[in-house]
């Protein structure tokens, strides 16, 4: 079984430039998350979806970060502008159900703003 | 409030035990995890225990939960060299499915 995929897998940008970031979530699984793990740190949910739609987006910050999962598949997570303190790993998750009793993560995408 | 809370650095020599402590404040957790992350990788699912257990065991793996003290260990027995990585504690604090995360702990093996 295919796990979750993520690109790009690393990138750097300068600070007030945009990104984008692409998830593809296990086969079948209807819940995916994108988090935040910023160095030293565990990670940090931004956004979780049930099929296309928002479930909790309560520590997602709106005025610069933005994600959509349009046909209830494949996922997008923006950042624009960047700033510095958004250097982290950004990490996609799924799981089956939204219950989310087991949650299955990608490899990152690791982003550095200069 | 939700707070997961984990030493960060522990020690083992090969084949010794390790144990890894987490404490949560989340009375109403339902479950709780325990996740690995070697360098560089993404977060693998160890194992995790729902809230109404006391123990789990899983090969090398064991998981005990005392939720009076709300404290959560992971115990690996005869730990390998590839045992060597970043442990993260983490709670499920309702039904929704968003996982708070520990900030985790770094098992370092000798040989």
């Amino acid at each position: 079984e295919a796990g979750v995929a993520q690109s790009p897998r690393y990138k750097i940008i300068e600070k007030r430039q945009s990104v984008a970031f692409w998830c593809n979530p296990i086969s079948g699984h209807a819940t995916l998350y994108w988090y935040q793990q910023i160095l030293g740190q565990g990670p940090k949910l931004l956004i979780q979806f049930q099929n296309n739609g928002v479930v909790d987006d309560s520590q997602l910050p709106k005025d610069r970060f933005s994600a959509e999962r349009l046909k209830g598949v494949d996922s997008t997570l923006k950042i624009q502008p960047a700033k510095l303190e958004d250097s982290a790993v950004y990490l996609c998750a799924s799981s089956l159900g939204p219950g989310g009793d087991e949650q299955y993560f990608g490899p990152g995408t690791r982003l550095t703003v200069t | 409030g939700e707070d997961v809370e984990q030493s960060l650095f522990l020690s083992v020599r090969e084949g010794d035990s390790s144990v890894i402590n987490c404490t949560y404040t989340d009375s109403s957790s339902t479950y709780l995890y325990w996740y690995k992350q070697e360098p560089g990788a993404g977060l693998q699912l160890l194992t995790y225990i729902f809230s109404n257990m006391d123990m789990k065991q899983d090969q090398r793996l064991t998981v005990l939960l005392n939720k009076k003290d709300k404290h959560l260990s992971l115990r690996i027995a005869d730990t390998q060299t590839g045992d060597s990585a970043i442990y993260f504690c983490a709670e499920r604090p309702n039904q929704g499915g968003k996982l708070i995360f520990g900030q985790g702990t770094e098992l370092s093996v000798k040989p």
